[in-house]
């Protein structure tokens, strides 16, 4: 079976461009969770889903982030318009149901120039 | 709030030495849980313990669950340089059962 599938794998793009990565979860799984990733910060949770329904946003860091999943098999994280400390690794995960194992994609390296 | 503080936060050592890295938080946790995360690549889940006192082995890897589900443990027996890589714990808890993420520990194993 195919994992949690994330594209694109690295987005390079000037500042005040708009930014969107997609992710496809595990089928079946109900629970979807958006992640970034630097060194400085470690892993935080921008915002997950249950069931499509988004629960917490909290991890959200401002309004330029929005993030969407129209179906259980897709979501989008989109950022705009996207400033240079947005530069990260953003990881998608997908897990059975909540407080489970979440199973990661490869991620997404963002360079904001 | 809830934190997961993981300690050290960096470390290496020369192939075939033992290391314990601590993962620990003032909140109780329904589940802990240990990733392993390779360069370029997403967090792999490497074992999930649920009972306060639990030992779990994988191989070499031998993980512990505090009494009282606030902390925990990994130690690795003769590492080896595949060890190598940055080990997330991870705590279910509070009102949701929402997962959250410790710092990790990046650990280099020399040859």
């Amino acid at each position: 079976d195919a994992g949690v599938i994330q594209s694109p794998r690295h987005e390079v793009t000037e500042m005040g461009q708009e930014v969107t990565l997609r992710c496809k979860p595990i089928s079946g799984h109900n629970s979807l969770f958006w992640y970034r990733q630097t060194m400085m910060r470690g892993l935080e949770l921008l915002i997950y889903f249950n069931n499509n329904v988004p629960i917490d946003d909290s991890g959200m860091p401002e309004d330029r982030f929005s993030a969407k999943m129209p179906n259980a098999s897709f979501s989008t994280l989109k950022i705009q318009p996207s400033e240079p400390r947005d530069s990260a690794v953003y990881f998608c995960a997908s897990s059975p149901r909540l407080a489970l194992t979440q199973y990661f994609g490869p991620g997404t390296r963002l360079t904001v120039l | 709030t809830q934190l997961l503080e993981q300690s050290p936060q960096f470390l290496s050592i020369q192939e075939g030495e033992n290391l314990t890295v601590y993962c620990n938080s003032s909140s109780v946790f329904s589940s802990l849980q240990w990733y392993r995360q390779e360069p370029g690549e997403g967090p792999v889940l490497l074992v999930t313990v649920v009972t306060g006192g639990e030992v779990k082995k994988l191989k070499r890897l031998t993980f512990q669950f505090g009494d009282a589900r606030k902390d925990s443990s990994l130690h690795i027996t003769a590492a080896q340089p595949g060890d190598t890589g940055l080990y997330l714990c991870a705590g279910a808890g509070g009102r949701d059962d929402k997962i959250i993420f410790g710092k990790g520990t990046r650990l280099h194993i020399l040859p």
